[in-house]
């Protein structure tokens, strides 16, 4: 079954530190896409990354950065040198070779000044 | 820039009401989906549509029903509301292919007293 799991509930930093977000998943599937979304206090889900099983490499956009492993299957988000509109809810989705999306239950993060 | 629209923000309706939420996207996106979210639980996928007149059954489809008429517009319908129903509800759009990825409108929050 396809599973994904983000077992931090909620994570508190301060201002300025880095924070990283976990992200585990399940699949059978040998092709398969990784997602993270945010979604601050006004509710709209924003896209960050999408990856591709095929593609481990890690990505950095600024301040994010993912690192992707399929071997341990994971695929964790850190946040840089966080500042206060980082503070949201973070949601990592798992995609098959359908068009599902499978959620996380999400990570909410609060980043205090 | 991508758009998906939902019709209201906030709604409030009595128990045993119909009520018809609506998304439009301008993408020309042939995949539309109906996601709730509840605390604790994430996104889990209530219906979801490839093309016009054309539905499938997410995860969590009772008690609920959709309506594709034309491309753009997507509507889930709760034939008789009920307390149970009271969530964040999300729409998103995706265009067709493996690669491409959801993209979300605002959300409707449903209280159902």
């Amino acid at each position: 079954a396809q599973k994904v799991t983000q077992a931090q509930t909620e994570i508190s930093v301060v201002e300025k530190e880095d924070v990283t977000l976990d992200c585990v998943y399940e699949t059978r599937d040998t092709t398969y896409y990784l997602f993270w979304y945010k979604q601050p206090p006004s509710g709209e889900l924003v896209f960050l990354i999408r990856r591709n099983s095929f593609d481990e490499q890690n990505e950095i956009s600024g301040r994010y950065s993912w690192n992707f492993q399929k071997s341990t299957s994971s695929f964790n988000f850190t946040i840089t040198a966080s500042q206060v509109v980082d503070s949201a809810v973070y949601f990592c989705a798992l995609r098959d070779n359908t068009d599902k999306l499978i959620f996380g239950t999400g990570t909410r993060l609060q980043v205090f000044p | 820039d991508v758009k998906v629209t939902q019709s209201s923000r906030y709604l409030v309706k009595r128990t045993g009401e119909k009520v018809f939420l609506e998304c439009v996207q301008d993408m020309d996106h042939e995949n539309m989906f109906w996601y709730r979210q509840d605390p604790g639980l994430g996104l889990r996928l209530i219906y979801f549509s490839y093309d016009v007149k054309m539905k499938e059954k997410g995860d969590i489809p009772e008690g609920y029903s959709v309506s594709r008429e034309k491309k753009e517009r997507f509507s889930l319908i709760l034939e008789s509301a009920s307390t149970n129903q009271t969530s964040m509800y999300l729409c998103a759009g995706k265009a067709g292919g493996p690669t491409d990825t959801q993209y979300f409108g605002p959300g409707t929050r449903l209280t159902v007293l």
